[in-house]
């Protein structure tokens, strides 16, 4: 079946410390692929996405590249802040729409940036 | 832009009681989606609608039931609430989908705790 997996946090960084989080998946056809982020108290908003093989997806100082081969989606900044701190969640969208459009979530990674 | 808004933000129910968590969207999007999140299980699909007047069962349907009357709003209910629904709940929705690359747009949840 369709699944993402993703590195178990929390993840503690200093500012401007260099981030990843790893994201793998297992999907049938051709997903796109989504980053979503969660600041405390409010709802899921998206990052970025790549809907097809070797397209990086981009937004805030963060990236993440479309490894078909590999099957990964690895969230990377350069140098976080500590307004990046939030839950962060991978996830993979089959064609369609409905059932076949949802979004299947990996777990969340929470992370802390200190000052 | 309101985009997605979840009504109420937070309740506390007894095990037993019913109620409605309503979610509407003025966006114009087909599509529309129940989750519930809860630590370390991320977002779980409950139901979602691919249009007005039609519904369907997600990964976790037990306990729920909803209803699109209107396109703009997608109501979950909880006819006899369980200690097991605590949870907090989303609402997203997402225009038609043409290709697999559309993001959904969230509200920013309900919390609810069931007693």
């Amino acid at each position: 079946g369709n699944s993402v997996t993703q590195m178990e946090g929390p993840v503690t960084l200093s500012e401007e410390a260099f981030l990843t989080i790893n994201c793998t998946y297992t999907a049938t056809g051709y997903p796109s692929l989504f980053w979503y982020v969660q600041y405390p108290g409010e709802g899921l908003q998206l990052l970025l996405k790549a809907t097809k093989a070797d397209d990086k997806g981009s937004n805030k100082g963060f990236e993440a590249t479309y490894r078909k081969e590999t099957t990964s989606f690895h969230l990377e900044k350069g140098s976080v802040q500590v307004s990046d701190s939030a839950v962060y969640f991978c996830a993979l969208s089959r064609p369609g729409g409905g059932s076949q459009g949802n979004l299947i979530f990996g777990k969340g990674t929470k992370l802390s940036v200190k000052p | 832009n309101a985009g997605v808004t979840q009504t109420p933000k937070f309740r506390v129910l007894k095990t037993g009681q019913s109620m409605t968590l309503l979610c509407a969207q003025d966006m114009n999007h087909e599509y529309m989606y129940w989750y519930r999140q809860d630590p370390g299980m991320g977002l779980r699909l409950i139901h979602y609608s691919v249009g007005e007047g039609t519904t369907a069962k997600g990964e976790v349907p037990d306990g729920y039931n909803v209803s699109r009357l209107k396109k703009q709003n997608f109501l979950l209910g909880l006819e006899s609430a369980a200690p097991s629904q605590t949870s907090v709940y989303f609402c997203a929705s997402q225009d038609r989908v043409v290709s697999n690359n559309q993001p959904q747009h969230f509200g920013d949840g309900t919390r609810l705790s069931i007693l």
